[in-house]
């Protein structure tokens, strides 16, 4: 059963950066079978897709976020994380990770997402 | 980036009807499309890939169609559990992009 754990702060002040990790169990990140991508969702709004990376550390951002966004891989704990610096009120939503097909792109396992609150 | 646009935005049907929402692209994306279930305080779960293919134990009263520009997703008969927000999703070009959503409810 494969299965993806979000965590990290739940809240952080604006200016500051935002880092999240997401854990996988039930794969391997190393198998090289999968992206591994974030997703965002802002409060009663639409899904909004952050970037993906690869177990090689290839990765692509949204243009949208890319000049602030920064996602990484460690295999050796199967997990991923996002940062996302400068943050602004704008940022406030859930944050989910997700198992990416390399093939369908079909986000098949999601995390069951946190929320991330950006106040002082 | 590739805009998703869906109709309706919101759909009200009684159990048992056939429900159909709309993706639109805004340029032709052949058969890269995927189709997910939202309900209230949850992940989103992928239901549909590649157009028309079920996601492992996803109901066959779902079902989804189209090509290029134009894409279709259908519930057979609306059943209780299926009250939840709807998102198309293409592949084509990254950035992935997602519709706006269509919520259902039940009359």
């Amino acid at each position: 059963q494969v299965q993806l754990q979000e965590s990290g702060p739940g809240l952080v002040k604006p200016s500051q950066t935002l880092s999240l990790t997401c854990t996988v169990s039930g794969d391997s990140i190393s198998s090289g079978a999968y992206y591994w991508s974030w997703i965002r969702q802002h409060p009663g709004k639409g899904l909004e897709w952050i970037g993906y990376i690869y177990y090689s550390g290839s990765f692509y951002y949204n243009p949208s976020l890319k000049s602030r966004v920064t996602i990484s891989v460690d295999t050796s704990k199967n997990q991923f994380s996002l940062k996302l610096s400068s943050v602004t009120a704008a940022d406030t939503a859930v944050y989910y990770c997700a198992r990416d097909g390399k093939r369908y792109r079909d986000l098949d396992y999601w995390g069951q997402g946190t929320l991330v609150t950006v106040s002082s | 980036d590739i805009q998703m646009t869906q109709s309706p935005s919101s759909l009200s049907a009684s159990v048992g009807d056939r429900v159909t929402i709309t993706c639109q692209a805004s340029q032709d994306i052949s058969y890269y499309l995927n189709w997910y279930q939202q309900k209230p305080g949850k992940a989103p779960k992928l239901l549909i890939y590649d157009v028309s293919n079920l996601a492992t134990g996803v109901p066959s009263r779902f079902s989804g169609s189209g090509s290029g520009t134009d894409f279709t997703f259908t519930i057979s008969s609306l059943q209780p559990e299926d009250i939840a927000t709807y998102y198309c999703q293409q592949y084509d070009n990254l950035p992935l992009t997602f519709g706006q959503g269509t919520r259902l409810e039940i009359k």
